[in-house]
C-alpha cells in the first residue's frame, strides 16, 4: 500500500501566487517525521522541512510554511509568492519507527512557476 | 562543510555488464542509504548502512549489493545490468537515528543500453 500520497501530479501558477502542494501519508506508528524535499532539473534532492509526529504546531520559515494535521494525516506544504526558482518537483516523505532507516516517498508534484 | 558527494555524474552502461557506484557522506555522518529513481516516480529504498553493518534493505534483487568503508563512503554494485536499471541512483547520509533529516547527494545519472 502506498505510504505517502501526493494526488497533485503537476502544478502550474504565475509568479508571486501562491502554491499549496498536498500530502496524505499512512502509517500504524504513533513516531514518526515527515519530510518535504524539492528536486530541480539537476537532480540532487534538497531538504526543505521535517517534522515530527507528536508536533502539530505549523510554522513559517521564509516562503515556506506547513500545516500538519493528524486527525485527517495530512502534511500540506506551501510556498508564498512563488519565484521561478521555485519550479522543481516536490515530495512527501515519511520515516516511521519500525523503518527508521528509509525514507517512504510520495509520486511527487512538479511545481512551474511562470514569469 | 562539503555535502554528499557521488561518482560518476553520468554514465552509460550496456545490458548484461555491471557498474560500481561511489558516494561520500558529509562529514560525521555514519550513515548512508542508496535509493533508485526511475523517471516520473519518487525515490525508491535500495540499501541502508550503519557503522560498516547493512541495516535495511528494500525489495530489489540480490544482483544489487553495497558495502560501506572504514571512512564511512559506500559502494553501491549493480550485476547483469537490465533495461530497467536505468534511472537516477540516489545516495544519501544521515547520523542514523529516528527523525535525522537525510541529506541527498546530486545522484548518478545511470542508462543501460
Amino acid at each position: 500500500a502506498q505510504k505517502v500520497t501526493q494526488a497533485q501530479t503537476e502544478i502550474s501558477v504565475v509568479e508571486k501566487e501562491d502554491v499549496t502542494l498536498d500530502c496524505v501519508y499512512e502509517t500504524r506508528d504513533t513516531t514518526y517525521y515527515l519530510f518535504w524535499y524539492k528536486q530541480p532539473p539537476s537532480g540532487e534532492l534538497v531538504f526543505l522541512i521535517r517534522r515530527n509526529s507528536f508536533d502539530e504546531q505549523n510554522e513559517i520559515s521564509g516562503r515556506y510554511s506547513w500545516n500538519f494535521q493528524k486527525s485527517t494525516s495530512s502534511f500540506n506544504f506551501t510556498i508564498t509568492a512563488s519565484q521561478v526558482v521555485d519550479s522543481a518537483v516536490y515530495f512527501c516523505a515519511l520515516s516511521e519507527t519500525g523503518n527508521d532507516y528509509k525514507l517512504s516517498f510520495g509520486a511527487g508534484t512538479t511545481v512551474t512557476v511562470r514569469a | 562543510d562539503a555535502g554528499v558527494t557521488q561518482s560518476p555524474t553520468h554514465l552509460i552502461k550496456t545490458r548484461g555488464q555491471q557498474v560500481t557506484l561511489r558516494c561520500s557522506p558529509i562529514s560525521g555522518h555514519k550513515s548512508v542509504s542508496w535509493y533508485q529513481q526511475v523517471l516520473g516516480q519518487g525515490p525508491q529504498f535500495i540499501f541502508q548502512y550503519y557503522e560498516k553493518e547493512e541495516r535495511g534493505r528494500g525489495n530489489f534483487p540480490d544482483r544489487f549489493s553495497a558495502r560501506q568503508f572504514p571512512n564511512y563512503s559506500s559502494e553501491l554494485n549493480v550485476n547483469a545490468l537490465l533495461l530497467g536499471d536505468s534511472a537516477l541512483y540516489l545516495c544519501a547520509s544521515s547520523h542514523g537515528t529516528l527523525g535525522s533529516t537525510i541529506y541527498f547527494g546530486e545522484g548518478s545519472w545511470l542508462t543501460v543500453v
